[in-house]
């Protein structure tokens, strides 16, 4: 049961360029979603989400792009920071948010000095 | 800022022991959750809480699993019987949720987790 797809476990970026992370999915009842960050023997920590009636939505340096009728969603992080390598996954969610979460397998991103 | 808290941080029992998960969801929170992730595998929704009862659980929520509020701070994960395959890194979660019409801000927030190690 794959609903939510990341399809690159890993993604090396040098230091002060654009991260793109990448997601898909395929339940239409889909309409809110969301990324976290994980480091090792940590919770996932909450960075930015969108709902299926924007298709961007920006906060600081982390933008989040939805196409809905690709359903695809890409997290870019710009500039990108040593601080930033961690695991990233997507996660999605009906209801507009008010149900359980349907989480990717994550993307390991390496920031490189 | 607030946070979800989990104690303990790691626990280890013996197969077929009784063991109890504790969260402390962000005080103003409404819905709580309780994720686990398999060494290796991705995050899973096991059960949410809202309201004093399950509104929602996954097939591994079996009846081993039950989850308790018993007082304004505490939510409680208990596994009745442990299994081997019950091994897994415990994640606690809790939402504002402001309803479906109202705005959206139903982002999770996630406790440290436990590490449950059944041997």
């Amino acid at each position: 049961d794959q609903q939510v797809k990341q399809n690159s476990p890993s993604l090396s970026v040098q230091e002060g360029r654009i991260s793109i992370l990448n997601c898909d999915y395929t339940n239409s009842m889909f309409d809110y979603f969301l990324w976290y960050k994980k480091y090792p023997a940590e919770g996932p920590t909450f960075l930015i989400s969108i709902s299926s009636i924007k298709d961007k939505n920006e906060d600081g340096r982390f933008t989040v792009f939805l196409n809905k009728s690709a359903k695809h969603l890409s997290l870019h992080i710009v500039p990108s920071q040593p601080g930033d390598s961690a695991v990233y996954f997507c996660a999605a969610s009906a209801n507009f948010g008010n149900e359980k979460l349907t989480f990717g397998t994550g993307t390991r991103l390496t920031i490189i000095p | 800022e607030p946070e979800v808290t989990q104690t303990p941080s790691h626990q280890v029992t013996q197969m077929g022991q009784e063991v109890i998960l504790r969260c402390v969801p962000i005080s103003n929170h409404l819905y709580f959750y309780w994720y686990r992730q398999i060494l290796g595998q991705k995050v899973e929704f096991l059960v949410s809480f809202y309201n004093n009862e399950i509104s929602e659980k996954s097939e591994i929520f079996d009846d081993q699993f039950s989850v308790e509020r018993p007082d304004g701070s505490n939510f409680t994960l208990k596994i009745r019987s442990t299994k081997l395959e019950d091994s897994a890194m415990y994640f606690c979660a809790s939402s504002v949720n402001s309803g479906p019409s109202g705005i959206v801000m139903n982002e999770q927030f996630f406790g440290p987790g436990t590490r449950l190690t059944v041997l």
